[in-house]
């Protein structure tokens, strides 16, 4: 089975800061990748994701996410959060049926 | 959003009752999934299925039975709830992995035993 870590379970920010939420998973077959955010009481909403292809991919909102497969990471990067940015972010990988999500990191951005 | 409603979305119960939860889907998705959301352990997978009547174990199975007598529904049952289900389930839809289709969430399930 494949595992996903997520290294901050929770990040403090100030609005208008950059951040970078770290995903590290464990294959050495291709896989996809996906980031999913999660507001309060909601379920998860699809925010980016990696097939094939260039290795940066982007969000409508601003997010942006590098696949690097020599460190098997997909960390997910934003250059000036906003206060609606305020949410839980889950790193996901997909290998064919089977997804497997990490523990989620709370992105807190304060004013 | 591939359509997919949960129901109830909110329900408490005592120790020892079943319960069955219900995922109903309007996309025609052939895989459903049951997860259980837990501070600390991100999204676990309980059930998978991959077709009518077509099930399999996921991660965390124990107490848990699923059935899909039809595409749309999938149902997931705790046999008899214990205090270490209470939990947030979603179900969750795929409808072809071989292009890497997304997998899409319902609105969840906030279950409480006590």
């Amino acid at each position: 089975a494949q595992s996903v870590t997520q290294l901050d379970s929770q990040v403090p920010v100030f609005e208008e800061a950059p951040v970078e939420l770290r995903c590290n998973y464990s294959s050495s077959v291709s896989v996809y990748l996906f980031w999913y955010v999660q507001y309060p009481n909601q379920g998860l909403q699809l925010l980016l994701k990696y097939l094939s292809g260039s290795t940066l991919v982007e969000s409508i909102n601003g997010f942006e996410a590098e696949f690097n497969k020599s460190q098997t990471s997909f960390h997910l990067r934003k250059p000036s959060v906003h206060i609606s940015d305020t949410a839980e972010y889950f790193c996901a990988v997909g290998n064919f049926n089977k997804f497997y999500f990490g523990s989620g990191t709370k992105l807190n951005v304060k004013p | 959003d591939a359509g997919i409603t949960q129901s109830p979305r909110h329900k408490v119960t005592e120790t020892g009752t079943p319960v069955t939860l219900r995922c109903h889907q309007t996309e025609n998705h052939r895989y459903m999934y049951w997860y259980r959301q837990d501070p600390g352990h991100g999204l676990r997978l309980i059930h998978y299925s991959y077709g009518v009547k077509d099930t399999d174990k996921g991660e965390v199975s124990d107490g848990y039975s699923v059935s899909r007598s039809k595409t749309e529904d999938f149902l997931l049952t705790l046999e008899s709830a214990t205090s270490s289900q209470t939990s947030v389930y979603f179900c969750a839809t795929l409808q072809d992995p071989d292009s890497g289709n997304t997998i899409y969430f319902g609105e969840g399930s906030w279950l409480t035993v006590v």
